[in-house]
């Protein structure tokens, strides 16, 4: 079963609208990281929270992490058209293991 | 640099043919992934290879191989291809000057198995 679940699973707005998504997981982690999908390409990583941070700026983008309620979210401001794509959250787990464990990710729609 | 690569971009198998996969980093990092995407879903691990010389089962390993031929490259074989087997596969790479493992992409590959 996937350790981060997206919420919402699709998302649309209006190009200068905000979008947040959401994503939730199970177990202890080392960091939680978001990856963009644009269709039919691989994945870009966006931005990576380190389990004792609670937040986190990146030009447009800023996240939130809530450890205690296993939870993060991934705001970007001022969206435009080209933000249009899929955005996946990935969680480094506490095992020793360098592997991430993805989301089923939000579908992000920017209308013109 | 052009990162990680793979090949081919698309192939598609009869029930019961093998192939193998091919992915390429330049990027000198240690650890690789191979990744399936089925439609609508997340990514789920195949199996990974921390370093050179060793490999790890994923969540998904059934059906497949793997073989790290040198820290370069880092291939995925199916043996006998299934339908279920139909996906996009990505491979991934991160080293240790990465900061807390991001991972780096290759574009993927488009498999269908009739």
């Amino acid at each position: 079963s996937q350790q981060g679940e997206e919420d919402p699973q699709a998302l649309s707005i209006q190009e200068g609208e905000n979008a947040t998504m959401n994503c939730s997981y199970k177990t202890s982690i080392n960091n939680l990281q978001w990856y963009r999908q644009n269709s039919g390409r691989g994945l870009v990583h966006l931005i990576l929270i380190r389990s004792n941070e609670r937040e986190k700026h990146s030009g447009r983008l800023r996240v939130t992490l809530d450890t205690s309620k296993k939870s993060s979210s991934l705001l970007i401001t001022a969206s435009r058209a080209a933000d249009t794509a899929s955005y996946f959250c990935a969680t480094d787990q506490n095992t020793g293991r360098r592997a991430l464990t993805f989301g089923s990710g939000t579908r992000l729609q920017v209308q013109p | 640099n052009a990162g990680v690569t793979q090949t081919p971009k698309f192939q598609v198998l009869k029930t019961g043919q093998s192939m193998t996969l091919q992915c390429a980093q330049d990027m000198n990092h240690n650890s690789m992934y191979w990744y399936r995407q089925d439609p609508g879903m997340g990514l789920r691990l195949i199996y990974y290879s921390a370093s050179e010389g060793t490999t790890d089962k994923g969540e998904v390993p059934n059906g497949y191989n793997v073989s790290r031929l040198n820290k370069r490259e880092f291939s995925l074989r199916l043996e006998s291809a299934a339908p279920s087997q139909t996906s996009v596969y990505f491979c991934a790479s991160s080293g240790d000057g990465t900061t807390y493992n991001e991972q780096f992409f290759g574009p993927g590959t488009r498999l269908t198995v009739l």
